[in-house]
């Protein structure tokens, strides 16, 4: 999960599991989130997004899972790969839009 | 098309001087922002403007100032660095004409900054 502070999560998986990032929103008014990855020294990509009305999207090797319930987003990343080690965070929209600390996955060979 | 452009890469600067760091899109959006990445936190938005002429203040806008001249710029301008704005900060613009927009944000590759 993410948290606020001077050390972010991390994630450590093997090349060809599946990773699972994780993400906790505040405002249960939000009605629209992003996954976004930055990779070292780079600005953020888009990765996957998902609207409050769904629970479940899934773009290309990703998928978010959205639990309205709990306030909790994950997102998927099947068969990972070297160039998926990078920092993830999520970002919710209602109104403002407000961005989570990352989380850093690590993909060993 | 370049997408989002930032300059400098890195800057270093001494408390009380001044700059600009430049951002510009080649994607004719209206939409377009500033943040801060700090170590560990989210980012934080600065400034945005939703076209030419119209700028606003973010979540955090105290120390920076923008323009909107054209729908490419984005400058932002710091007035009189202090070390509390040592910081990564990335331009992002979008194709919504709203803050609250729903479009994809393309971030720049931004711009690593120390004050001392």
């Amino acid at each position: 999960g993410e948290s606020v502070g001077l050390h972010l999560p991390t994630l450590s998986v093997q090349e060809g599991d599946n990773s699972i990032i994780n993400c906790a929103y505040s405002n249960s008014a939000s009605d629209y989130f992003i996954w976004y990855k930055q990779e070292s020294g780079k600005g953020p990509q888009f990765i996957i997004d998902i609207r409050s009305n769904m629970d479940k999207r899934q773009g290309q090797r990703v998928t978010v899972l959205l639990n309205k319930t709990v306030k909790h987003l994950s997102l998927q990343i099947a068969a990972t790969q070297p160039g998926d080690s990078a920092v993830y965070f999520c970002a919710e929209i209602q109104g403002d839009m407000r961005f989570g600390a990352g989380t850093r996955l690590t993909v060993k060979p | 098309n370049a997408g989002v452009t930032q300059t400098p890469k890195f800057q270093v600067l001494k408390t009380g001087q001044s700059m600009t760091l430049q951002c510009a899109q080649d994607m004719n959006h209206e939409y377009m922002s500033w943040y801060r990445q700090d170590p560990g936190m989210g980012l934080r938005l600065i400034h945005y403007s939703v076209g030419a002429g119209i700028t606003d203040q973010g979540e955090v806008p105290n120390g920076y100032n923008v323009s909107r001249s054209t729908t490419e710029d984005f400058p932002l301008r710091l007035l009189s660095a202090a070390p509390s704005q040592t910081s990564v900060y990335f331009c992002a613009s979008s194709s919504g004409t709203q803050h609250n927009y729903q479009e994809t944000q393309y971030f720049g590759p931004g711009t690593r900054l120390l004050v001392l």
